[in-house]
């Protein structure tokens, strides 16, 4: 009973590094969010795609990318990595937006040094 | 732009008593307000809410909606130390995202 899972659990960056956050759900729901969550705050969302090949920006998108190839997999990619995106990133996924709820995978704890 | 603002911001209590969560919000197209409770990691659901009035309960938990005064309360009752967490107030809107408060920190205090 996998539902949304996110690797790496940690990592730490250094200055102008890039790397994939990856996200897989195995609910076949056609909505995928990436977010992220500075301390003490709450759910900023970055990305999200209504479906395999579509994609949109949220509300802080600047420095990442994302792809939806497939309805399972949507991987977040921090390019020239730097001290601001130090943060926890959670991917969810959702059946549809009309009236169900997000899951949410356990989150990836990313520091930038 | 949507918006939704949760207060207070942090609230320390003793176990038993009862707390009142504040979320109020602005969207240009309503479809559903969620509450979700996060301890130490992802986000876990407690309710939905569609329609004004309507009281949803999980036993010690309730919540309730006011569509016309756009906002909803999340109560606890009897508190315990294992309620302590943040507890986050979102919105579905029309175009498709989930819409996060910045929560709010309960401590329960044994």
């Amino acid at each position: 009973n996998a539902g949304v899972t996110q690797t790496p659990k940690f990592r730490i960056l250094k200055i102008g590094q890039s790397m994939t956050l990856q996200c897989t759900q195995d609910m076949n729901h056609n909505y995928m969010y990436w977010y992220r969550q500075d301390p003490g705050m709450g759910l900023k969302l970055i990305y999200y795609s209504v479906g395999a090949g579509i994609t949109d920006k949220g509300e802080v998108p600047n420095g990442y990318n994302v792809s939806r190839s497939t309805t399972e997999d949507f991987p977040l990619r921090l390019e020239l990595a730097a001290p601001s995106q130090t943060s926890v990133y959670f991917c969810a996924s959702s059946y549809s937006v009309v009236n169900t709820e997000a899951f949410f995978g356990q989150g990836t704890r990313l520091t930038v040094v | 732009e949507d918006k939704v603002v949760q207060s207070p911001l942090s609230l320390v209590v003793h176990e038993g008593d009862t707390v009142t969560l504040n979320c109020s919000y602005e969207v240009t197209n309503f479809r559903s307000l969620l509450w979700y409770k996060q301890e130490k990691k992802a986000p876990t659901f407690l309710f939905m809410l569609t329609s004004s009035g309507i009281e949803k309960k999980s036993g010690r938990l309730s919540s309730i909606l006011d569509k016309k005064e756009l906002f909803s309360i999340l109560n606890i009752t009897a508190t315990q130390t294992g309620d302590s967490a943040v507890y986050l107030c979102a919105l579905i809107s029309g175009t498709y995202k989930y819409i996060f408060g910045t929560g709010t920190r309960l401590k329960v205090l044994a």
